[in-house]
């Protein structure tokens, strides 16, 4: 099947500074996309989302793209906190039909320097 | 609001053995996705209840089958128990599936010895 990857395993950043985790998928038909970041010994939690019908969504402190053209969706995290350290996963469905369960990237780690 | 709640949060197998795994959804969540989730796969959809039914499978054995009671709680179970099935299994909860916002809950981590 259509795979959602990750460009980078591990992403480094300083503490304040802007983060930004990229996703690729492949599959043209999805519509819905999330992230969600996970801690270690935790299930994965919700960030925000995305529908297709939209190129940007805001939230606290987050902001989604999505670039259907490119078939690409970023994470932008503004003035990274140490409680951002987690592995952040883009998740990607569509309403299209076949199994509806999510598919997730690998995963990004997201390290932050003090 | 409580969260999504699996039970237990650990277990230990052996091989050859069955094992039953629980979730209570979100209070009002109808949905009920399951995943495993394995350093090496990472996260894999097994499948998804509504309304006490089957409504979606992912690509696993028939080793591994679930169902969903009346009131969306939902189990799991994994029979003749390999290596191979040491994980991370994580369930979902969503209002109805199908495009909405999914919540996870903490997991339930088992080994197969």
């Amino acid at each position: 099947g259509e795979n959602v990857g990750l460009h980078l395993p591990t992403l480094s950043v300083q503490e304040g500074d802007n983060s930004i985790i990229n996703c690729a998928y492949s599959n043209s038909a999805s519509d819905y996309f999330i992230w969600y970041k996970q801690e270690s010994g935790k299930g994965p939690q919700f960030i925000i989302d995305i529908r297709s019908n939209m190129d940007k969504r805001q939230g606290q402190r987050v902001t989604v793209l999505l670039n259907k053209t490119v078939k690409h969706l970023s994470l932008q995290i503004a003035a990274t906190q140490p409680g951002d350290s987690a592995v952040y996963f883009c998740a990607e469905t569509s309403s299209g039909g076949g199994a509806d369960g999510l598919t997730f990237g690998k995963g990004t780690h997201l390290i932050i320097q003090p | 609001k409580a969260g999504v709640t699996q039970t237990p949060r650990y277990l230990i197998k052996t091989r050859g053995q069955q094992v039953t795994l629980s979730c209570s959804p979100i209070s009002g969540h109808r949905s009920v996705s399951w995943y495993q989730q394995t350093p090496g796969q990472g996260l894999q959809f097994l499948f998804e209840y509504f309304s006490e039914t089957q409504r979606n499978k992912g690509n696993f054995p028939g080793r591994f089958s679930g169902r969903q009671f009346s009131n969306s709680r939902s189990e799991m179970n994994v029979s003749t128990l390999e290596l191979g099935d040491s994980a991370l299994y994580l369930c979902a909860s969503s209002l109805r599936g199908r495009n909405t916002e999914a919540f996870f809950g903490q997991g339930t981590r088992l080994t197969v010895v």
